[in-house]
């Protein structure tokens, strides 16, 4: 098992240019997560999903589009990408809500500088 | 809205000295508590879980967490710490039945030799 798989690990763009980070989960999780990890900031949650074809916003959603296509696959997209989007990505999943399945397992993360 | 609070920014200590990493939450029903730890470079692993019954929970590597309810605390500890223990800690609450995660800013420890 390969568990949270997120690609690319390090991307440097300019502003206003776009990318997607993609994460792949082999659990047969349900629902997925995005953060972001900034410097004396804990991660903060950006959006998730609760199933395929499911998303919704999270603390600091602006800026951002997400798409889960595939119940594997939970896409982050950055339109026109801002120098405050500098950041450590990381991608989570987890089985469901009840208390005995419901810990997330992290990516290894995508270090993002715009430039 | 929920809310976790890590009272220490960096904790530096010499090997085989005992740990405490404080932890409160802010939230109104019942609660998963978590301790995940990033070890530098390195993506976030779960430590420990409480999410009923003992509320002294042990995880890997020797760690262990008292969830205290009258006090809204989940502190971590350790009784004799290593150096590959240096890492970043982070406490993290979860509403029973929910599935938005809050973190803590996470504690640094720097275990010296």
């Amino acid at each position: 098992n390969a568990g949270v798989t997120q690609t690319p690990k390090f991307r440097v763009l300019k502003t206003g240019q776009s990318m997607t980070l993609l994460c792949a989960q082999d659990m047969n999780h349900e629902y997925m997560y995005w953060y972001r990890q900034d410097p004396g900031m804990g991660l903060r949650l950006i959006h998730y999903s609760v199933g395929e074809g499911t998303t919704a916003k999270g603390e600091v959603p602006d800026g951002y589009n997400v798409s889960r296509l595939k119940k594997q696959n939970f896409l982050l997209g950055l339109e026109s990408a801002a120098p405050s989007q500098t950041s450590v990505y990381f991608c989570a999943s987890s089985y469901g809500t009840d208390s005995s399945y419901n810990e997330q397992f992290f990516g290894p993360g995508t270090r993002l500088t715009v430039l | 809205a929920q809310s976790v609070s890590q009272h220490n920014h960096h904790v530096i200590l010499s090997e085989a000295a005992s740990l405490e990493l404080g932890c409160n939450y802010s939230y109104g029903g019942t609660v998963n508590l978590f301790w995940y730890v990033q070890y530098p470079g390195q993506h976030l692993q779960l430590l420990l879980k409480y999410f009923s019954g003992d509320p002294l929970v042990k995880g890997i590597k020797g760690f262990e967490a008292e969830f205290i309810k009258s006090k809204f605390s989940f502190n971590l500890r350790k009784p004799s710490v290593q150096w590959s223990d240096t890492a970043e800690y982070f406490c993290a609450v979860l509403g029973a039945g929910s599935y938005q995660l809050t973190f803590g800013k996470g504690t640094k420890l720097s275990v010296i030799p």
